[in-house]
């Protein structure tokens, strides 16, 4: 079963705009954690920014901001006022405990945004 | 030191041949992870070291090879491959153990070997 569901493909945005990445997740583990990570065309996995299932308040990590819903299990990242070196596939991830007791990180599918100047 | 440093870039084999990647990091983590990625697809685990003992094997084929000899190096050998197995793979390290519910641990990432199987 699919846990991370990202179902924008691809994203267009206007530099110095606002755009919302969505993420939805399923799990029954009370305890977990999400995270985005950018990939570049260059290949490397850059962590944006966390949110732990606990959290009281949405996380913010400079021009990135996380609208966690729990209740929708969703946990869109928002970027603000977008700029060229933005543009690059963005994936929603989350860390739960595995069967055997470990905890494993597992990856939605991605979303490619393009900033357009 | 913040980074995870993976060796080579690149990599092309046969499928006869026998090859290593290698991955490090000197951040003091003690949980590593190898993940593979094909062309526009998402990271797929593929195992997870817990202090230098394999403690994830997502079914992976036998001609993949796990090996963490300290916990600053983990080793990846590759015999027999198949052309389906050309793709980015990734070595990534936490800081922590897997049953530590510790789960605001991100995964620092290596940028990764391009490997192609001819």
């Amino acid at each position: 079963a699919q846990k991370i569901t990202q179902t924008q493909p691809g994203m267009f945005v206007q530099e110095k705009e606002a755009v919302t990445l969505d993420c939805t997740y399923d799990t029954s583990d009370p305890s977990y954690g999400l995270f985005w990570y950018k990939q570049p065309s260059s290949g490397e996995m850059i962590f944006l920014i966390y949110q732990g299932s606990y959290d009281q308040q949405n996380a913010t990590e400079g021009r990135y901001s996380l609208n966690f819903q729990k209740a929708r299990k969703s946990a869109n990242l928002v970027i603000s006022a977008s700029q060229l070196g933005d543009s690059a596939m963005y994936f929603c991830a989350m860390r739960e405990v595995s069967s055997g007791g470990y905890q494993k990180v597992t990856f939605g599918t991605g979303t490619k945004l393009q900033v357009i100047p | 030191d913040t980074e995870v440093t993976q060796t080579p870039k690149h990599l092309v084999m046969g499928m006869t041949n026998k090859k290593s990647l290698k991955c490090e990091q000197h951040m003091g983590h003690r949980a590593m992870y190898w993940y593979k990625q094909k062309a526009k697809k998402p990271p797929e685990l593929m195992f997870v070291y817990s202090y230098e003992k394999l403690s994830i094997n997502e079914s992976v084929p036998s001609r993949f090879s796990p090996e963490c000899p300290n916990s600053s190096l983990l080793n990846l050998h590759l015999h027999a491959l198949q052309p389906e197995d050309s793709a980015l793979y990734l070595c990534a390290s936490s800081r922590g153990t897997g049953t530590v519910r510790a789960t605001n641990e991100k995964l620092f990432f290596g940028s990764g070997t391009q490997l192609s199987v001819l």
